[in-house]
């Protein structure tokens, strides 16, 4: 069965630093993947997506993903953090089948200093 | 201009009770989900429709029932409300179905069960 998990729930940074948002997935086959930003009290907007294509996924708000099958990873990074990023940052796994259906991680909350 | 809309945002209401919600996508797509995410922010599919076609029905109390009257339209009605009901209701859809589509979410609607 497929599933993620986020390895942290809630990571702090400063405006300025870099931020790295770790995401792991289980999947018997090759999956889509997903990066999904929800800003306070606020509906879902997507960053980026990883299926089967680069390995490296550039998204929105200069966010980037790594998809590394060996490591069955799929880091969320941004060189620079600004404190409108602040927000609930989810990792997506497709489900299987062909249904659509989409496996969401435990959620990490972003916090930017100032 | 909103591309998923969610009718009404916020709704409180007694025990017993039931409550509809409603959604609209204007971008033409076929495939249209509810999620809900509960208290500690985790997201589950609870449905989808694809061109009026119920395609998932996760493991969900009979008290729900979706109705999708055309591929734009898709409404949750909820039966003799509980308090675990609370929680906030996402609608969303995707140009089609499938594990590599991306899906586009509604505002949500906050539902409060006293």
């Amino acid at each position: 069965a497929q599933s993620v998990t986020q390895l942290d729930s809630h990571v702090s940074v400063s405006e300025g630093t870099p931020v790295l948002l770790r995401c792991n997935y289980s999947s018997s086959y090759s999956p889509s993947l997903f990066w999904y930003v929800q800003h306070p009290n606020k509906g879902l907007q997507l960053l980026l997506k990883y299926t089967s294509a680069a390995t490296l996924v550039k998204g929105i708000n200069g966010f980037e993903a790594e998809f590394k099958k060996s490591e069955t990873s799929f880091h969320l990074t941004k060189p620079s953090a600004h404190m409108s990023d602040a927000a609930e940052y989810f990792c997506v796994v497709s489900g299987s089948g062909n249904t659509g259906k989409l496996i969401f991680g435990q959620g990490t909350t972003l916090q930017v200093k100032p | 201009d909103t591309a998923v809309s969610q009718t009404p945002k916020y709704l409180v209401t007694q025990m017993g009770n039931d409550k509809s919600i409603k959604c609209e996508q204007n971008l033409g797509h076929d495939t249209m989900y509810w999620y809900k995410q509960d208290s500690k922010k985790f997201l589950k599919i609870m449905f989808s429709y694809n061109n009026k076609e119920l395609i998932i029905n996760e493991t969900v109390p009979n008290r729900f029932s979706p109705k999708s009257p055309d591929k734009a339209h898709l409404n949750l009605h909820i039966n003799s409300l509980e308090l675990g009901d609370s929680a906030v209701y996402f609608c969303a859809s995707s140009p089609r179905q499938g594990g590599g589509e991306t899906q586009y979410f509604g505002p949500g609607t906050r539902l409060l069960v006293l």
